[in-house]
């Protein structure tokens, strides 16, 4: 059964770093691209960042582009959000999602239960 | 940024009942569409992929059509676990939401 536990959220200052985490197990980690999605009253489901299998192709949205990062650490399956520079509408539930197959802009097959994120001074 | 607009915002039901759900890309985008299937306090599950595929474990009464800009979910027969918020997404470019439809209980 894959599962997605998301860690770090918490309440980030305006202007300063946040580091989400998210441990997978289930599946073979290093064969499937994985992602960050965020959801928000405002914004609703939102794209935020992806990283192929062998971290090999990276992209972003443009709404976090420059400020966010993402990484994979393969041999111990877990997946990194480094955000930088936060703004109040940054705050938002933030998923760690599996693609649903080998494919690396398929759909998202499988999703972590969610970390909340606040930007407040 | 391709935009997907669902319709209608809500949709009032009653077990038993066929639901139908649309969604329109501001763009082509093949069948690069799937719809997931989110209840509170849950994340997104996925229901159908390539527009028309079912996941795996979701229901027969799931089914999903179109291709091109035009798409819809088909809930053929109403049970009480269904009602939820419904999201499409396309995978064309990058990967976008529409702003979901929530079908509830009349």
């Amino acid at each position: 059964e894959v599962q997605l536990v998301e860690s770090g959220g918490g309440l980030g200052q305006p202007g300063r770093s946040l580091r989400l985490s998210c441990i997978a197990s289930g599946f073979t980690f290093e064969d499937y691209a994985m992602h960050w999605v965020r959801q928000s009253p405002a914004k609703g489901l939102e794209w935020v960042a992806s990283i192929a299998g062998n971290s090999g192709s990276i992209a972003y949205a443009d709404s976090v582009k420059g400020r966010f990062t993402i990484s994979r650490d393969n041999a111990n399956n877990s997946l990194a959000l480094q955000m930088a520079s936060l703004r109040p509408d940054d705050s938002a539930l933030y998923y760690c999602a599996k693609a649903q197959s080998l494919r690396w802009n398929a759909h998202f097959g499988s999703w972590g239960q969610g970390i909340l994120v606040t930007v407040s001074s | 940024d391709i935009v997907l607009t669902q319709s209608p915002a809500t949709l009032s039901l009653s077990p038993g009942e066929r639901a139908t759900l649309s969604c329109r890309a501001s763009q082509f985008i093949n069948t690069y569409l799937a719809w997931y299937q989110q209840k509170p306090g849950q994340p997104p599950r996925l229901l159908i992929y390539e527009a028309s595929n079912r996941a795996t474990g979701v229901p027969a009464r799931f089914s999903g059509s179109g291709s091109g800009t035009d798409f819809t979910l088909t809930i053929s027969s109403l049970e009480p676990e269904d009602f939820a918020i419904y999201y499409c997404q396309q995978r064309s470019s990058w990967w976008t939401f529409g702003q979901g439809t929530k079908v509830d209980m009349k």
